[in-house]
């Protein structure tokens, strides 16, 4: 049964630590996403990928996020420093790539909180 | 924004009874998909409707789609208590990527 997989699945911080978040793709799905997900701004897109190029982190704060592919198997989404706004839960999902029709296939989340 | 917005964004209805769930939405489109979300979880994809179908059905799941109002409808019948979770209704955003609603909370009662 294949999933999408993150790690951590809980992550409490303190504010001005770095924190990684951690998520494996479908085998074979070349599409990764990374999503926040906040009760005020619902479902919000920070990073995405093709072919493990980074396609658009429009979404993202810069100065402070960071999303890479190192390779098919993993992806890494990077927060320095970590700020007690950033507390939401995070998504991955990945998508076999045909286009706007494509089912991403979400992972569990990571549960941040940044005190 | 390009967002679809659901509505109502909250039911509570009786085991047994219908639930429908509406979303509109602002551009033209192609397709419109709709996503569970139990508590705790990540979404689950449960249906696409391109714009060329009016009605799709799966199981107890029914979606209809108006382009011209720039509306879907989901509908849930027999409802039961496993189906108590957050739905939403996601569009292209151009590319591989799709925006999400801000959800309807679907809360089903014994």
């Amino acid at each position: 049964d294949a999933r999408v997989t993150q790690t951590p699945r809980h992550k409490v911080t303190e504010m001005g630590q770095e924190v990684t978040m951690r998520c494996q793709p479908i085998l074979g799905h070349n599409t990764v996403f990374w999503y926040r997900q906040t009760m005020m701004q619902g479902l919000e897109l920070l990073a995405y990928f093709r072919n493990r190029a980074p396609l658009d982190d429009s979404g993202m704060p810069k100065d402070r996020f960071s999303a890479e592919m190192p390779d098919a198997t993993l992806a890494t989404l990077k927060i320095q420093p970590s700020e007690p706004r950033d507390s939401a839960v995070y998504f991955c999902a990945s998508g076999s790539g045909t286009g706007g029709s494509d089912t991403q296939y979400f992972g569990p989340g990571t549960r941040l909180t940044v005190l | 924004s390009q967002q679809g917005e659901e509505d109502p964004q909250a039911l509570s209805i009786q085991e047994g009874e219908n639930a429908t769930m509406n979303c509109s939405y602002k551009t033209s489109i192609n397709n419109l998909q709709w996503y569970r979300q139990n508590s705790g979880r990540g979404l689950v994809h449960l249906i696409l409707i391109r714009s060329n179908e009016r009605e799709k059905h799966s199981g107890r799941l029914r979606v209809t789609l108006d382009t011209s109002k720039k509306s879907s409808s989901l509908l849930i019948t027999a409802s039961r208590a496993a189906d108590t979770a957050s739905y939403f209704c996601a569009t292209p955003l151009g590319g591989d990527k799709i925006i999400f609603g801000k959800g309807t909370r679907l809360h089903i009662l014994p």
